[in-house]
C-alpha cells in the first residue's frame, strides 16, 4: 500500500530565505507526482506536476524534483515571501488513477 | 478552459439528517472525478472516484455514497449523517486516461451537530 510522508510538518522562515520541502513515498511504481498549495479553509491549487519519466519541473520561484527510484521529491521555493505562507501537499498517482496524499507541510514566511 | 464548481461552501447539519453535496465540471468531457475528505489537521482521504457515468469506486466503507448521474456531475450523499462525518469535503477532476494533473474545487465545510 502506497504511503506518502512529508517532512517537516511545519516550517517557519524569515522572508527572503530559500527553502526545501520534502516528500517521500513507499512504492516507486508511480505515474506522476503533484505538488499542491492549500490556503486555510480553501481548496487545493495545483503547483507542479512531474511525470514519472521526468526529473524536475519549474514554475517561477518553484522547482520540484523527482527521484522515483529512491521514492523522494523535493519542492524548492526561492526567495520566499509572506504570500507563500500556506500548507503544501504532495500526492502521487498510481495505475488506478488515484491520488495518494501526504499530510502536508505548513509553511509560515515571516515578514 | 475547464472549471469545477462545488457547493455549498459551508453546511451545518444535525445528526441523522441526509446529505447531498454536488460537484460539476465544465469545459471537458468524460473527466475522472474524485471526492476527498480532509479531517482537521490531517491529510486528504480519498472517498470515491469515477472514470465514467455510473462507474463509482469506493475506497473506504463508510456512511457515505456517491453517484455520477451525468458525465460531468458528481454527487456525494448520505442518508443519515453521523458526527464523524464532519470535515472538509473536496471534489476534484482530471482528464480521462489518468495520470494527468488533478484540479480541485473550493471545498465544502460540513459540520454535523
Amino acid at each position: 500500500k502506497q504511503e506518502v510522508t512529508q517532512i517537516p510538518a511545519a516550517l517557519s522562515v524569515p522572508e527572503g530565505e530559500n527553502l526545501v520541502l520534502n516528500c517521500s513515498f513507499t512504492d516507486s511504481a508511480i505515474y506522476n507526482l503533484q505538488w499542491f498549495r492549500q490556503d486555510p479553509g480553501k481548496g487545493l491549487t495545483s503547483l507542479l506536476l512531474i511525470q514519472s519519466s521526468q526529473r524536475e519541473q519549474t514554475s517561477g520561484r518553484l522547482n520540484a524534483s523527482l527521484d522515483k527510484s529512491s521514492g523522494r521529491s523535493t519542492l524548492y521555493i526561492a526567495a520566499s515571501q509572506p504570500g507563500d505562507s500556506a500548507t503544501y501537499l504532495c500526492a502521487v498517482s498510481d495505475s488506478s488513477y488515484k491520488l495518494i496524499f501526504g499530510s502536508g507541510t505548513r509553511l509560515l514566511v515571516r515578514p | 478552459s475547464q472549471t469545477i464548481h462545488q457547493w455549498p461552501a459551508t453546511l451545518v447539519q444535525p445528526v441523522g439528517s441526509p446529505l447531498s453535496l454536488e460537484c460539476t465540471v465544465e469545459g471537458t468531457s468524460n473527466p475522472n472525478l474524485y471526492w476527498y475528505r480532509q479531517a482537521a489537521g490531517r491529510g486528504l482521504q480519498l472517498l470515491f472516484y469515477s472514470v465514467g457515468i455510473g462507474q463509482i469506486s469506493s475506497e473506504v466503507p463508510q456512511n457515505l455514497s456517491a453517484s455520477r448521474p451525468q458525465d460531468r456531475q458528481f454527487i456525494l450523499s448520505s442518508k443519515k449523517l453521523l458526527l464523524s462525518d464532519s470535515g472538509f469535503y473536496l471534489c476534484a477532476w482530471s482528464f480521462s486516461g489518468g495520470y494527468t494533473e488533478a484540479f480541485f474545487g473550493q471545498g465544502t465545510r460540513l459540520t454535523v451537530v
